[in-house]
C-alpha cells in the first residue's frame, strides 16, 4: 500500500549543482504532478503529466525539467540549483477522467539551496 | 485565472469545540470540484472533504461539513468536536471539471490550532 513515493525526504544543494527528485505511485495513475510549497504558501504547480511521454508546464516551471518515460515513474530536474528554488516539493497522482477524483500526495522533499 | 483566498492565517480552537474555516474562490467555470486538505507537521497531504459544484447538498465527512455558497463563491469548512488530531494547515483548492487536466489550485492555508 505504498501510493506516491518520494525520495530523498531531505536534500541540501549548493548553488549550480543539479539534482534529481525521484517519484513513483503504483496506483497506475495516468496523471501526476510536482507542486512546490515555500514558506507559508499553498503549492503551486510546477509540471504536469497525462501520461507516459506527455508532459507540460505548470504554474512555475522555470528551472525546472520533468520526464514521463513510465506510467509509474515522474523525476523532477533541477539542472542549476538556485536559492530561489529553496522549497518543499511534493509529487501527486490522480486517476485521471473524472475531476471528482482526488490527487494523492507523497510525503515532500524538503531542498535547502545554500 | 482561478484563484483560491484564505483570509484567516491562523485559527485557534478549544477541544471539543466547533471552528469554522473560510475560503472564496473566483472563477467563470460553472463546472468545478472543490477541495479541503489537512496538511499535519509531518507534511502529508490528506484529503478532508471534497464539493462537486453541481451538488447543492453540502459534503460532510464525519465531523467535518462545508458550506458551500456557490452564487458567493464561499467555500467554508466546519469542524465539530475539535480533536488534538486536528491541529494542522488546512488548504482549500479548487479544480476545474469536464475533463480538465485536474490541475488543483490552493490558497495561501489557514493554520489550525487545538488547545486542550
Amino acid at each position: 500500500n505504498a501510493g506516491v513515493t518520494q525520495t530523498p525526504k531531505f536534500r541540501i544543494l549548493k548553488i549550480g549543482q543539479s539534482m534529481t527528485l525521484q517519484c513513483t505511485q503504483d496506483m497506475n495513475h495516468n496523471y501526476m504532478y510536482w507542486y512546490r510549497q515555500d514558506p507559508g504558501m499553498g503549492l503551486k504547480l510546477i509540471y504536469y503529466s497525462v501520461g507516459a511521454g506527455i508532459t507540460d508546464k505548470g504554474e512555475v516551471p522555470n528551472g525546472y525539467n520533468v520526464s514521463r518515460s513510465t506510467t509509474e515513474d515522474f523525476p523532477l530536474r533541477l539542472e542549476l540549483a538556485a536559492p530561489s528554488q529553496t522549497s518543499v516539493y511534493f509529487c501527486a497522482s490522480s486517476y485521471d477522467r473524472d475531476s471528482n477524483q482526488p490527487q494523492h500526495f507523497g510525503d515532500g522533499t524538503r531542498l535547502s539551496i545554500l | 485565472a482561478q484563484t483560491v483566498t484564505q483570509s484567516q492565517p491562523e485559527m485557534s480552537v478549544q477541544e471539543a469545540e466547533t471552528v469554522t474555516l473560510s475560503c472564496t474562490y473566483d472563477t467563470s467555470e460553472s463546472d468545478y470540484y472543490l477541495f479541503w486538505y489537512k496538511q499535519p507537521p509531518s507534511r502529508q497531504m490528506i484529503l478532508v472533504i471534497r464539493q462537486e459544484a453541481y451538488k447543492q447538498q453540502n459534503a460532510t465527512e464525519n465531523r467535518f461539513s462545508v458550506n458551500f455558497q456557490k452564487a458567493a463563491k464561499s467555500f467554508s469548512l466546519k469542524i465539530s468536536d475539535s480533536q488534538l488530531g486536528d491541529a494542522a494547515m488546512y488548504f482549500c483548492a479548487y479544480r476545474r471539471g469536464g475533463g480538465a487536466t485536474n490541475k488543483l489550485i490552493f490558497g495561501t492555508g489557514t493554520l489550525l490550532a487545538v488547545q486542550p
